[in-house]
């Protein structure tokens, strides 16, 4: 099954924080965030893998609780730019990065 | 370089025709995807191939034939598509893929928009 991200549309103001979240009903191995603009090729952000690690990338951070099968990604500050969908993808236990599943969707703008 | 390149960007082609979709990479991967991404919607897996070889098919319509000439060229070969084929059809690649092991980045070409009509 596809995950399911929440909230599914956001809109905020310059400098302001969001957070989108993550949620599988099948173990996962890995959890991958990916930010796409309308009409462009999804763009990775970050990977983060079981162990419940938290990664950071500038403004933009994640973590991954394996045990509730759950993702969040951070985004602080928010610049014009974060503005796109932002998927997660998910790896289940038993496969590599081979199946990764997206999850399904969270569309972020971001106003001046 | 972590360019993944797919051509044509744009296809219009007809129920009858038969077209193929081409993608490219010279990162050195020994993964490559082929995604289907209707409007509004998160991509979806269709095939990936593993050292030139098909390893997952998502049980995708015969319509749809995949094929890998060799580690860097990956094509998606159409014949009597659907209207409801109509897409972003998305190639990506990944370093070599290892069961029970994650990690990889994967990473997407810029699409190829396919009209069918």
């Amino acid at each position: 099954q596809q995950p399911v991200q929440s909230p599914q549309a956001v809109i905020l103001r310059e400098g302001e924080d969001a957070v989108i979240n993550c949620s599988s009903s099948k173990a996962l191995y890995s959890v991958h965030w990916y930010r796409q603009k309308h009409g462009e090729a999804p763009v990775f952000l970050m990977i983060l893998l079981k162990g419940g690690e938290q990664k950071g990338h500038e403004k933009i951070s994640a973590s991954f609780n394996e045990k509730k099968q759950q993702s969040s990604l951070y985004l602080t500050a928010s610049q014009l730019s974060y503005s796109g969908t932002y998927f997660c993808g998910t790896a289940p236990v038993n496969f590599g990065n081979e199946k990764l599943t997206f999850g399904t969707g969270t569309r972020l703008t971001i106003i001046p | 370089d972590t360019e993944v390149t797919q051509t044509p960007k744009h296809l219009v082609m007809g129920m009858t025709n038969k077209k193929s979709l081409k993608c490219e990479q010279h990162m050195g991967h020994r993964a490559m995807y082929w995604y289907k991404q209707k409007a509004k919607k998160p991509p979806e897996l269709m095939f990936v191939y593993s050292y030139e070889k098909l390893s997952i098919n998502e049980s995708v319509p015969s319509r749809f034939s995949p094929e890998c000439p060799n580690s860097s060229l990956l094509n998606l070969h159409l014949h009597a598509l659907q209207p409801e084929d109509s897409a972003l059809y998305l190639c990506a690649s990944s370093q070599e893929p290892i069961r029970g092991l994650s990690g990889n980045t994967i990473y997407f070409g810029e699409g190829s928009w396919l009209t069918v009509v």
